[in-house]
């Protein structure tokens, strides 16, 4: 069935690293593709999206390319900050159920000044 | 735009009592609304999909009498969690989506109501 696999957390890492979360997907057909991101105690904000194959998403410093022949969409930036610290969601979108969310399992990401 | 709104943020209650969680879309009419739970931890769970003057559609393994959903507006659903018991005690978010262009093709959360029952 449709699924989103995303690495494990908890990621550490120090102020102005590289950062790479990884997501993997299972889908019939063709799924937009989503990341989110969630601050302690709130609800989900849209970070990005793609819509089809190739289509780069990108928003705060935040990219991911839609990678069709790998059926991958990491989360990549350059350069992380201490706000970034939270927790990262990959998500796709089925258009054939009504429009429901498959989730990844989350990955924590911790940035220590 | 696209901003989903829910209220209360946060519930304390006593076990046996119903709760009520409402989830409203302000500048868009919301056609599909979603309810998720959230364990600590944990990703989002979806518990159903309701669409404005239908009957909610449950995921498997969720009670529907025990989590009472509607929405009967393209403004607003509503959660009722009834005869809570300590095992309810969850993170419960909304999202929706609507008919045109700028809300079709995504979900739009809300921010979250904890829901504590003591």
């Amino acid at each position: 069935g449709d699924s989103v696999t995303q690495m494990e957390g908890p990621v550490t890492l120090s102020e102005e690293a590289f950062l790479t979360i990884n997501c993997t997907y299972t889908a019939t057909g063709y799924p937009s593709l989503f990341w989110y991101v969630q601050y302690p105690g709130e609800g989900l904000q849209l970070l990005l999206k793609a819509t089809k194959a190739d289509d780069k998403g990108s928003n705060k410093g935040f990219e991911a390319t839609y990678r069709k022949e790998t059926t991958s969409f990491h989360l990549e930036k350059g350069s992380v900050q201490v706000s970034d610290s939270a927790v990262y969601f990959c998500a796709l979108i089925l258009y054939n159920q009504g429009g429901k969310l498959i989730f990844g399992q989350g990955t924590e990401l911790s940035v220590k000044p | 735009g696209a901003v989903v709104s829910q209220h209360p943020s946060w519930v304390i209650c006593k076990s046996g009592t119903s709760v009520k969680i409402e989830c409203r879309s302000l500048d868009f009419q919301a056609t599909t609304m979603f309810w998720y739970r959230q364990f600590p931890k944990q990703s989002l769970m979806l518990m159903a999909t309701s669409n404005e003057g239908s009957k909610a559609t449950y995921e498997q393994g969720v009670e529907k009498d025990k989590f009472l959903i509607n929405h009967a507006s393209l403004t607003l659903s509503t959660l009722t969690v009834t005869s809570a018991h300590p095992e309810d005690s969850s993170f419960y978010i909304c999202s929706a989506s609507g008919r045109d262009e700028s809300s079709y093709n995504e979900q739009f959360f809300g921010p979250g109501t904890r829901l504590t029952v003591l």
